[in-house]
């Protein structure tokens, strides 16, 4: 099984502050790379799709990039609404796999 | 536009079964995989199981080790989990999810129901 490595597992930053998490595969998965966010109570929302494309209506502040090994996923300017918990997930392979997770909080 | 619903949800003692339900509407089921994701409570997002658009392919986590059984009935738009052997580790919100191609990405997931497995 590919195993996603996401760093950090949680992180304070304020509003405006640019974010940045790190996912890392423990295989060369090319570009097969998707970032969800997650709201509290809330199912997963999918953000980026294929390491760096983004979702539809989902806001240009959120950004992703990487192939290979290691992902970054960044939001310029964070906002109160960003709040979350955001997940990397891999579909190189079944079983499909899922990073631990980075919540983000507003300092 | 899409919608997933689960239902079947609910506290089982270890050891017995469940069967989760997830109705979809507006877009064509019959056409999509689907999975299963599953979330314990306080935890990350862990993938259960998959079924290629005509039910004939399906795929498991390690973890099911045969207990789990995912099926469909395009008939009905609804995609069914069949729990046995509930063990306390299983207690988790279970999502359905619409594959967007060969089990690839989700952008259309249920609300999820929350099963949990205590004597």
């Amino acid at each position: 099984d590919i195993q996603m490595t996401q760093s950090p597992s949680s992180l304070s930053a304020s509003v405006g502050d640019r974010v940045t998490i790190t996912c890392q595969a423990s295989q060369d998965i090319s570009n097969y790379l998707n970032w969800y966010q997650q709201k509290e109570g809330k199912a997963p929302k999918l953000l980026i799709y294929d390491a760096s494309n983004l979702d539809t209506g989902v806001p240009p502040r959120f950004s992703g990039s990487g192939s290979g090994t290691d992902f970054t996923f960044t939001i310029s300017s964070l906002q109160p609404e960003d709040i979350a918990t955001y997940y990397c997930q891999q579909y190189d392979n079944l079983p499909l796999t899922f990073g631990g997770g980075t919540k983000v909080e507003i300092k | 536009q899409v919608q997933l619903v689960e239902s079947g949800g609910g506290v089982v003692q270890p050891g017995r079964s469940l069967r989760l339900s997830c109705a979809a509407s507006g877009f064509t089921f019959s056409s999509y995989g689907m999975h299963w994701v599953r979330q314990a409570p306080g935890k990350g997002l862990e993938w259960v199981a998959v079924i290629s658009y005509d039910g004939n392919k399906k795929y498991y986590a390690d973890f099911v080790e045969g207990r789990f059984t995912i099926s469909r009935d395009n008939s009905k738009n609804t995609l069914y989990l069949q729990m046995n052997s509930l063990r306390a580790e299983d207690t988790a919100v279970y999502y359905c999810a619409k594959d967007q191609y060969s089990s690839s990405y989700f952008q259309h997931w249920g609300q999820g129901t929350l099963v949990t497995v205590s004597s």
